[in-house]
């Protein structure tokens, strides 16, 4: 167990609909990245948020936006769903955002858009 | 896109013999860490390299890094049937955010 919770496991929705997903990191980790997973494009980054502030992003589309919240916690969400967005949705954290740091992930939300 | 890029994309060993992957990757990196993950379930970390390190081990698994060269090998030692999974490397590319590459799928027959 990583210490990394995503919710939920699993979700099954349909095109043009909106979902949230959610992550709480490990205790005292202030970083948190999104990726997702895909057969065809394998673990892509989106974004990574660090102490509430938005750090970095990578190839996060416009329907696609996240926050990190107070408590650290942090909400992916995605709207109008296409179903090019089926994917694995994995969020990792990690302690600080320099170079030693090890990043442990979620076992991931499993997105399936019908 | 990817920075880190494994080779092989496949590989199958019986149990007991030695696996190696090899990462390589194209700009300059601050660390280099490998990562495994069983099938549809989240990513694991093995070990992180940083880029003044040359080798690392841990347990069964031993880690050289090249920056002359580019790459990083990952050598698991007397494999076991639960050693099977995708093995990932992900570089920070300078800029802290662990990028990752497609990925070996190691099979290890028992």
């Amino acid at each position: 167990d990583s210490g990394v919770t995503q919710t939920p496991k699993h979700l099954i929705t349909a095109t043009g609909q909106r979902v949230t997903l959610r992550c709480s990191p490990r205790s005292g980790d202030l970083s948190v990245y999104w990726y997702q997973q895909s057969l065809d494009q394998g673990l892509q980054f989106l974004i990574q948020y660090y102490n509430g502030e938005e750090r970095a992003k990578g190839n996060i589309l416009e329907r696609f936006s996240a926050q990190q919240f107070p408590d650290l916690h942090s909400e992916l969400n995605l709207s109008s769903l296409e179903l090019g967005d089926s994917a694995l949705y994995f969020c990792a954290s990690s302690v600080g955002s320099g170079a030693d740091t090890e990043a442990f992930f979620g076992q991931g939300t499993r997105l399936t858009v019908v | 896109s990817q920075q880190g890029e494994e080779d092989p994309q496949a590989l199958s060993i019986q149990e007991g013999e030695n696996a190696t992957m090899n990462c390589s990757y194209k700009t300059s990196i601050n660390n280099l860490q490998w990562y495994r993950q069983n099938s549809g379930r989240g990513l694991v970390h093995l070990i992180l390299i940083r880029s003044n390190e040359r080798e690392k081990h841990s347990g069964r698994l031993r880690v050289t890094l090249d920056t002359s060269k580019k790459s990083s090998s990952l050598l698991i030692t007397a494999s076991r049937a639960a050693d099977t999974a995708s093995y990932f490397c992900a570089t920070d590319g300078g800029s802290y955010i662990p990028t990752f590459g497609r990925g070996t799928s190691l099979i290890v027959h028992p």
